[in-house]
């Protein structure tokens, strides 16, 4: 199948500092990936939907300044947690496929971010 | 809209004993589903999927899944549970006839396998 590699896999930065988060489609091109979110013992959570050349689409509830998304490739999209709080703190999981005719989403391993 | 539904939050089965994970979705377009398993701190693998093939879809590690229209489910079942299969599962839909939507989970279901 389709390989997305998703980097970092863990991190922790200070309080009002900035992460970003890399999601790499490795053998497709996709024209959109998808951002989610999951806090402790809950499920994945849409965040955004990243598109190409375009502006992302946010889901209600997620600030757009806080979550810069850029999806400036076909193979690649970055999440940037901006000025990260402690409550920030989540894992962060991409999605992609090689759709749009092909409905199976392949995931990055995910990012584990620790806001102190 | 679609929506999942996971009928228990959590299950708890002995080694050896069939396994059943109850998921309902709804959908207001042909369904592609799928189900997931998440263990603890790891990303997500994907068990097995139904695309609008055949409605018994086989997938790994000896998990299984049918798909029936008229009462809107798509349960998981395994033979016999085994140790390693502790885990989150999550139960998945998206619209079959488009890639390029997002997926929309269900709350998941705790898996605990008791020796």
């Amino acid at each position: 199948g389709a390989v997305v590699s998703q980097h970092p896999s863990r991190v922790i930065c200070k309080s009002g500092t900035s992460v970003k988060i890399e999601c790499r489609s490795l053998d497709f091109q996709a024209t959109t990936m998808f951002w989610y979110r999951q806090f402790p013992k809950q499920s994945l959570m849409l965040m955004a939907t990243s598109n190409e050349g375009s502006k992302a689409t946010y889901e209600q509830g997620v600030e757009k300044d806080k979550f810069l998304i850029n999806h400036a490739s076909l193979t690649l999209s970055t999440l940037t947690v901006t000025s990260a709080h402690p409550e920030d703190s989540s894992f962060y999981i991409c999605s992609a496929g090689p759709g749009p005719w092909n409905t199976e989403a392949f995931f990055g391993q995910g990012t584990r971010l620790t806001v102190v | 809209a679609q929506s999942v539904t996971q009928l228990d939050s959590h299950v708890s089965v002995s080694e050896g004993t069939p396994v059943l994970l109850r998921c309902n979705y709804s959908s207001s377009y042909s369904p592609s589903l799928f189900w997931y398993v998440q263990h603890p701190n790891k990303g997500l693998q994907l068990l097995l999927k139904y695309t609008s093939a055949a409605t018994l879809v086989k997938g790994i590690n000896g998990f299984e899944a049918e798909f029936k229209k008229s009462e809107t489910s798509f349960h998981l079942t395994k033979p016999s549970a085994h140790m390693s299969d502790a885990a989150e599962y999550f139960c998945v839909v998206r619209n079959a006839n488009s890639g390029n939507t997002p997926l929309v989970f269900g709350k998941g279901t705790r898996l605990s396998v008791i020796a």
